[in-house]
């Protein structure tokens, strides 16, 4: 069965200190990745998605991921971050063919001013 | 260019009663999902739905649940008996089923179980 871990269930960083969200999955098969972001009251939004190709993926609001299969890992990254970055962060995968997400936990980040 | 639409917004039900929660999808995306999202956890895979077919319901409670997305209308959940355990945020997504497309969520509905 698939599954998502994320490492960190809450982080705090100061503003313009550098992110790295971990993300780690469990599946045999090949799969797409996505990072979601969820802002206090708000609905998921996409950050980023990996498909093929490079396997690192720009995505919107500066922030990164690197596809690492080896390691079968996807972790998110931003040098620098912002107070309004402040929000939960899920990991997610599916299968290549489509069908549901499977999410991690989620990882809340708390960015001071 | 209306993204996924939940309703209620919130939604307060007393125990034994029943919650319709309802979803509708972008316009042209044939293929809806539910998720469920509990205090200090992630969201929890429900359900996958396309027009008028259940395609995994794999993350459905065997009893008091059941979902359903008509030909015509909305996406609808509904949770029968409802007891205080069932309170959570309820998110819906869509998505038009091509492989290299993502999924939109919704705003959700937030049920309290009184």
């Amino acid at each position: 069965a698939q599954s998502v871990s994320q490492h960190n269930h809450h982080v705090i960083l100061s503003e313009a200190a550098s992110l790295e969200l971990g993300c780690n999955y469990s599946y045999g098969g090949t799969v797409n990745l996505f990072w979601y972001v969820q802002y206090p009251g708000q609905h998921l939004q996409l950050l980023l998605k990996y498909f093929s190709g490079d396997p690192l993926v720009k995505g919107i609001k500066g922030f990164e991921a690197e596809f690492i299969k080896s390691k079968f890992s996807f972790n998110l990254r931003k040098p620098s971050v912002q107070w309004s970055d402040t929000a939960e962060y899920f990991c997610a995968v599916r299968n290549n063919q489509g069908g549901k997400l499977i999410f991690g936990q989620g990882t809340e980040l708390s960015v001071k001013p | 260019n209306a993204g996924v639409m939940q309703n209620p917004r919130h939604l307060v039900r007393r125990r034994g009663q029943e919650a319709r929660l309802r979803c509708s999808p972008v316009k042209g995306h044939s293929h809806v999902y539910w998720y469920r999202q509990l205090p200090e956890e992630g969201l929890k895979f429900m359900v996958y739905l396309q027009k008028e077919n259940i395609i995994d319901e794999s993350g459905m409670p065997k009893e008091r649940f059941s979902a359903e997305f008509p030909k015509e209308g909305p996406s609808i959940l509904r949770i029968q008996q409802v007891v205080r355990g069932d309170s959570a945020a309820y998110f819906c997504a869509s998505s038009p089923g091509e492989l290299n497309y993502g999924y939109t969520f919704g705003s959700g509905t937030r049920l309290t179980v009184v």
